[in-house]
């Protein structure tokens, strides 16, 4: 059964930096494409970024561009979202999906003041 | 950017009904479009892919269909577990989502 477990979010002052994670199982992770999307409370879904299975082509919306990076460590199975330099308008549940459209529960980022 | 326009944004029905929400892609997609059902508090859940495959463990009440740029997804009798939003997605460069369809009693 595929199995993505997101950690790492919580609450951080706008300008601040967090690390999420999602650990996968149940498929061979290293044969498959990554994305982030984020859902704002009472919003709409929103894919934020793609990194292709080989890691060389990685793509971000236009809001995110600079500011957050997608990484993968296919030995620990693991997908990565570094976010710096937040902003309140990046509060939402972010959720790791798997290109075969398997969510995680998601992981709530909050940044506020 | 490919933009997906869905509609309604609201929908209101009883159980029992066949219901109707659709979704018309900017430029061609293929059949690279999924559907998805959310409620409160939990993650999206895929209904179907490539525009008219049910995933597994679906019930048949659920289809998709295609025509050329405009898709439908179509629940012929609908349940009280089926009062939910959703969402379609296109799949085919980057990744874009309708407005969502929010279907109510």
């Amino acid at each position: 059964e595929v199995q993505l477990v997101e950690s790492g979010g919580g609450l951080v002052q706008p300008g601040g930096f967090l690390r999420l994670s999602c650990a996968a199982s149940g498929f061979s992770f290293s044969d498959f494409q990554m994305n982030w999307v984020r859902q704002a409370p009472g919003k709409g879904l929103e894919w934020v970024s793609y990194i292709s299975s080989s890691g060389n082509t990685k793509l971000y919306t236009d809001s995110v561009k600079g500011r957050f990076a997608i990484s993968t460590d296919h030995a620990k199975k693991s997908l990565f979202l570094q976010m710096h330099n937040l902003r309140v308008e990046d509060t939402a549940v972010y959720y790791c999906v798997s290109g075969e459209l398997s969510w995680g529960r998601g992981t709530l980022v909050t940044v506020s003041s | 950017d490919i933009q997906m326009t869905q509609s309604p944004s609201t929908l209101s029905a009883s159980v029992g009904d066949r219901v109707t929400i659709t979704c018309r892609a900017s430029q061609g997609i293929g059949s690279w479009l999924a559907w998805y059902q959310q409620k409160p508090g939990k993650a999206p859940k895929l209904l179907i892919y490539k525009a008219s495959t049910l995933e597994s463990g679906v019930p048949s009440r659920f289809s998709g269909s295609r025509s050329g740029a405009e898709f439908t997804l179509t629940i012929s009798s609908l349940q009280p577990d089926d009062f939910a939003t959703y969402y379609c997605q296109q799949y085919e460069s980057y990744w874009t989502f309708g407005q969502g369809t929010k279907v109510e009693i």
